[in-house]
């Protein structure tokens, strides 16, 4: 089994309509992510939480939320989704340390129309 | 304001060549820089990581580098192979962790 999971892989929604994105890990790791990447552009950070009641904007975090639930799982929100958020999303666990490794999953494909 | 440079944009070579790939920084100051390599439709995955007291590491065909006064990095891949078609992606960290990613260099081996 995969170490860090997305559900969904794919997703088309409508402007307006709230939507949520599961990031799922069995790593046991307490640092993680949530990531955009766009077509021709790096990723980008959207938020970030090192433990269970951490909690941290990155750099893009206008119009997403997050909850982290527990150790191995962090949510993303769109509240009210536009199209301008049709991106590929991704979330990754790192162990922390000074050069620790991020381990990203599989993605979350969004189209917002 | 950090940024990350990659060149070129996009690459192609045939298959048992080698090639360079390029990374600029501007983030300072400077904790950790690591390069990933991201298939089409996956997450990235990490091939090296270097700390400001490291200029070389390899993992297996690929070779990172790294001159922390001038601010650069370099990916060697050795005797590239079809597998080797990805997105590699330079990602430099400072002080605070939050990372700065390079738009990647698009590598294409052609048979």
């Amino acid at each position: 089994d995969a170490d860090v999971t997305q559900t969904p892989r794919n997703r088309i929604t409508k402007t307006g309509k709230r939507i949520m994105l599961e990031c799922s890990q069995t790593k046991g790791h307490d640092r993680m992510y949530w990531y955009r990447q766009d077509p021709g552009l790096g990723l980008r950070l959207i938020y970030y939480s090192f433990d269970v009641k951490d909690i941290n904007k990155g750099e893009i975090s206008d119009g997403y939320s997050v909850s982290r639930q527990a150790q191995a799982k962090f949510s993303l929100s769109l509240e009210s989704a536009i199209p301008n958020q049709t991106a590929l999303y991704f979330c990754a666990t790192s162990d922390g340390g000074g050069a620790e490794t991020q381990y990203f999953g599989p993605g979350t494909r969004l189209l917002v129309l | 304001k950090n940024q990350v440079e990659q060149s070129p944009q996009s690459l192609i070579i045939l298959e048992g060549k080698n090639c360079t790939l390029q990374c600029n920084y501007t983030v300072s100051p400077f904790s950790n820089l690591r390069w990933y390599k991201q298939d089409t439709g996956r997450g990235p995955v990490s091939l090296t990581i270097m700390t400001f007291s490291e200029n070389t590491k390899s993992n297996g065909r690929y070779t990172a580098t790294l001159d922390a006064d001038t601010k650069q990095s370099s990916l060697h891949i050795t005797a590239s192979q079809l597998s080797d078609s990805a997105s590699y992606i330079c990602v430099v960290s400072g002080w605070g962790y939050i990372p700065t990613f390079g738009r990647g260099t698009s590598l294409i081996v052609h048979p």
